[in-house]
């Protein structure tokens, strides 16, 4: 395992329908993060897990976003009835929290989506 | 919560100058890591740098808790160094906030 992967790496999808995106962790992380970026603007967080446990949802941007971490493995995020304004760059990270102090974050390569 | 400033906004060099880009936050931090994200959207990791000075090759940074600031030196730059540079900052093991980036131009 080299490093976090996200697919799709693109994704275009018609207003109103449901995408879901994928991100696969540096193994042995236990936290894993999910920010959202548009275009001229730095990451924006959105949720965090920690193992399987989501520690932060308040920062979802709507109720159409919703993120899981089943295993404590992979997560997924969905979001429902999408948007023109979901059009951005969604990213995920990861790293290792011993004893609540998290170390460095590593990124994955991010899913763009485009919604038409 | 926690601010994250980042200057300059823009900055254009010719190849081979040297370059200071500034990181200011307004609170005590864990954490601190300067990014490069590169033309297809990556976050490229730099430096993870909650306090003192690193260096690798022909960059270094240094972060001054206490003074809540940190700093990205970039010498003999080069076209590949162009692209935005953020830091970001965690505060009580949660997540990471980004500054607005400094975005980088090394003209050849």
């Amino acid at each position: 395992d080299t490093g976090v992967s996200q697919n799709p790496r693109h994704k275009i999808t018609k207003r109103g329908q449901n995408v879901t995106f994928r991100c696969d962790p540096i193994s042995e992380h236990n936290r894993l993060y999910w920010y959202r970026q548009t275009l001229g603007q730095g990451p924006e967080f959105l949720t965090y897990f920690q193992n399987e446990a989501q520690l932060e949802k308040s920062r979802l941007l709507s109720d159409r976003f919703s993120a899981e971490r089943p295993k404590g493995s992979f997560s997924t995020l969905e979001i429902q009835r999408t948007e023109q304004g979901d059009s951005a760059m969604y990213l995920c990270a990861s790293s290792r929290v011993p004893g609540g102090v998290s170390t460095e974050a590593f990124f994955g390569q991010g899913t763009r989506l485009t919604v038409v | 919560g926690i601010q994250v400033e980042q200057s300059p906004p823009d900055l254009i060099l010719q190849e081979g100058a040297n370059s200071t880009l500034r990181c200011n936050f307004s609170d005590s931090v864990n954490n601190l890591q300067w990014f490069h994200q590169n033309p297809w959207g990556q976050l490229i990791n730099l430096f993870y740098i909650p306090s003192g000075t690193k260096q690798n090759g022909r960059l270094s940074a240094t972060t001054v808790a206490t003074e809540r600031y940190s700093l990205l030196y970039i010498s003999s730059s080069q076209t590949t160094d162009s692209g935005v540079y953020f830091c970001a900052v965690e505060l009580g093991g949660q997540n990471f906030v980004f500054g607005p980036g400094t975005r980088l131009s090394v003209l050849p």
